[in-house]
């Protein structure tokens, strides 16, 4: 079974300064990552998504993670942020194969509250 | 293309009455999975379905709900005798093939059980 934790529930940040929203996880095998953002009262968007190869992973709306396998980690950053990115991010596991690939394990979220 | 498209949006519903909930996948897909979304939680688990078959259904109640996908049309998540703890946000995926690398969310459907 998988498990994932988000350390911040909420994040308050000014605007164009960086940010960083943490997850980790906790896995008996290899998985697949990826982070999610939820605009209030809306679906979930893909952002990002970690499968194999380079650790340091780019997304849309100049997001990026980084998978630290040795820390059990993927930390999504961005070097400035803007007012449209206030909303929830939620981290997510699933293993690439095997009992339970098609279930995705998410986080509880982080509010990330860009300040004007 | 249009996306992965659920309705209603909201839904409110006495104790005690049924909800149906609907999820019509993306075209082409033919792999459906059901989320819920508690308030200040995370998205669970719920159900994976392919077409007239439910595949995983282990993160279903055991009681009260159930889940199809048939042939034709959405594929469906009733809910019987609703009570105020199923008031959530559930949340419908698709995917082309059972892999959730590739799996488009829903805008979801906001039940409020009164």
């Amino acid at each position: 079974a998988q498990s994932v934790t988000q350390l911040d529930s909420q994040v308050p940040v000014f605007e164009e300064a960086p940010v960083e929203l943490r997850c980790n996880y906790s896995s008996s095998v290899s998985v697949y990552l990826f982070w999610y953002v939820q605009y209030p009262n809306q679906g979930l968007q893909l952002l990002l998504k970690y499968l194999s190869g380079s650790t340091l992973v780019k997304g849309i709306n100049g997001f990026e993670a980084e998978f630290n396998k040795s820390q059990t980690s993927f930390h999504l950053r961005k070097p400035s942020v803007h007012i449209s990115d206030t909303a929830e991010y939620f981290c997510a596991v699933t293993p690439p194969r095997g009992a339970g690939s098609y279930q995705l394990t998410f986080g509880k979220g982080t509010k990330l509250s860009v300040i004007p | 293309n249009a996306g992965v498209m659920q309705n209603p949006r909201h839904l409110v519903r006495r104790r005690g009455q049924e909800a149906r909930l609907r999820c019509s996948p993306m075209k082409g897909h033919s792999h459906v999975y059901w989320y819920r979304q508690l308030p200040e939680e995370g998205l669970k688990f719920m159900v994976y379905l392919q077409k007239e078959n439910i595949i995983d259904e282990s993160g279903m109640p055991k009681e009260r709900f159930s889940a199809e996908f048939p042939k034709e049309g959405p594929s469906i998540l009733r809910i019987q005798q609703v009570v105020r703890g199923d008031s959530a946000a559930y949340f419908c995926a698709s995917s082309p093939q059972g892999q959730n690398t590739e799996a488009f969310f829903g805008q979801g459907t906001r039940l409020t059980v009164v």
